[in-house]
């Protein structure tokens, strides 16, 4: 049962255009989200988060919108540039049996055209 | 920055072999995690540790197990290897702020083939 989902594998988007990344979850217990970026034969990089008491929150060229009703999250990447093709992680936080655990989405792969 | 360093980018070795997979972190976190990535499953945690000496089971642990006897180490091993633990792993660190929030670091990951 994935508690967290990207449905879309992979994105293709114009250099300066936005890209807009989707993820949608199914547990009300979720509170703090996460947005991490991940290179090949690298670590995923962690880029921004946002709290279930929020709805947007902003850093530089990112950002991520919250749709608590919806339990829906979205990233925005503004504009878009080479360095930001990747794949894109989105992660929820929830507290269990008390200890704070993250569950991941399967990833989008984003690859921004020259 | 966080410096979070898995002994090995890759590995290779036989089933039925005991595999270790070590992982430092430099930032004295009290959190450690061991995650495996596979094609179309995303990230999947297989244990974390909250403190010196303790674990706690992820999501998937059957297969593994975990050593921490002290906070900048966390060790996980592959009790008997099998062909479906072939694998990317993936190591990360966080602070314990209460229910601060904080973000996990990660490690470059080990990419371990099992013959």
């Amino acid at each position: 049962d994935q508690q967290v989902k990207q449905n879309s594998p992979s994105l293709s988007v114009q250099e300066g255009r936005i890209s807009i990344l989707n993820c949608d979850y199914t547990n009300s217990m979720f509170d703090y989200f996460l947005w991490y970026k991940k290179y090949p034969a690298e670590g995923p990089t962690f880029l921004i988060s946002i709290s279930s008491i929020k709805d947007k929150n902003e850093d530089g060229r990112f950002t991520v919108f919250l749709n608590k009703s919806a339990k829906h999250l979205s990233l925005h990447i503004v504009p878009s540039q080479p360095g930001d093709s990747a794949v894109y992680f989105c992660a929820a936080s929830a507290w269990d049996r008390g200890n704070e655990k993250l569950t991941f989405g399967t990833g989008t792969r984003l690859t921004i055209i020259p | 920055d966080v410096k979070v360093t898995q002994s090995s980018r890759y590995l290779v070795k036989r089933t039925g072999e005991k595999v270790f997979l070590e992982c430092v972190q430099d930032m004295d976190h009290e959190n450690m995690f061991w995650y495996r990535q596979d094609p179309g499953l995303g990230l999947r945690l297989i244990y974390f540790s909250y403190d010196v000496k303790m674990k706690e089971k992820g999501d998937i642990p059957e297969g593994y197990s975990v050593s921490r006897e002290k906070k900048e180490r966390f060790s996980l091993i592959l009790e008997s290897a099998s062909t479906n633990q072939t694998s990317m792993y993936l190591c990360a660190s966080s602070l314990s702020l209460g229910r601060g929030n904080q973000p996990q670091h990660f490690g470059d990951g080990t990419r371990l083939s099992i013959l």
